[in-house]
């Protein structure tokens, strides 16, 4: 029972390019997030879905892509990598309305540095 | 629009000391789910509770409390006779309004260190 899984833990990029943050999680979760975590800000909402086929944005989307073609997987796209990036980056999923509704689960984090 | 504020940046507290974490929250709805997540060292997020907007009752689960006033827009945190294993960033968090259309997005405070000292 794997939960929430994102790869890379760790990437460092160049200004410029281009990458994919993998998120998959196995408890067949409808809705899922992507957060950024930057030093002493809390966490802010980058994208969300609430099913697949269904994105939309949050707080912070600029700079991002989504897409959730499977209820499993929720990868995060980002293109032409900033310094403002730099980030660590968390992949939630919400438990099952009927009891754990807003109670998120989430990855062990991908630590991101643009330089 | 919606709002957490967690005033205490870091905290530094003694083996067995007790000690509170504020929370303190904006929204004008009148349904809403209060959190408290924990982040240890090694950087994943725990969940700890979570408090329906109609239940004011404090909560206690072995050493942590939770003390929610919705008179004063506050759900604080106290550990009592706190631990090394205690030490890490805590976040206090607030869900959307409790409607069909709720879509588990979570707003977050910016999170207060503590750290334990034996």
């Amino acid at each position: 029972n794997a939960g929430v899984t994102q790869t890379p833990k760790f990437r460092i990029l160049k200004i410029g390019q281009s990458m994919t943050l993998q998120c998959a999680q196995d408890m067949n979760h409808n809705y899922m997030y992507w957060y950024r975590q930057d030093p002493g800000m809390g966490l802010k909402l980058i994208y969300y879905s609430v099913g697949a086929g269904i994105t939309d944005k949050g707080e912070v989307p600029n700079g991002y892509n989504v897409s959730r073609s499977t209820t499993e997987d929720f990868p995060l796209r980002l293109e032409l990598a900033a310094p403002s990036q730099t980030s660590v980056y968390f992949c939630a999923s919400e438990g099952q309305r009927s009891s754990g509704a807003n109670v998120l689960t989430f990855g062990a984090g991908s630590r991101l540095t643009v330089l | 629009a919606q709002k957490v504020t967690q005033a205490q940046t870091e905290i530094s507290v003694v083996e067995k000391e007790d000690v509170t974490l504020d929370c303190v929250y904006e929204t004008r709805d009148t349904t809403y789910y209060l959190f408290w997540y924990k982040q240890p060292p090694s950087g994943e997020l725990v969940f700890l509770i979570r408090r329906n907007s109609f239940d004011e009752q404090n909560e206690i689960s072995g050493r942590y409390s939770w003390n929610f006033q919705k008179s004063t827009s506050s759900f604080n945190f106290t550990i009592t006779a706190s631990q090394v294993v205690d030490s890490a960033v805590y976040f206090c968090a607030l869900s959307e309004p409790l409607m069909s259309s709720n879509t588990g997005k979570l707003i977050f405070g910016q999170g207060t260190t503590l750290q334990v000292k034996p």
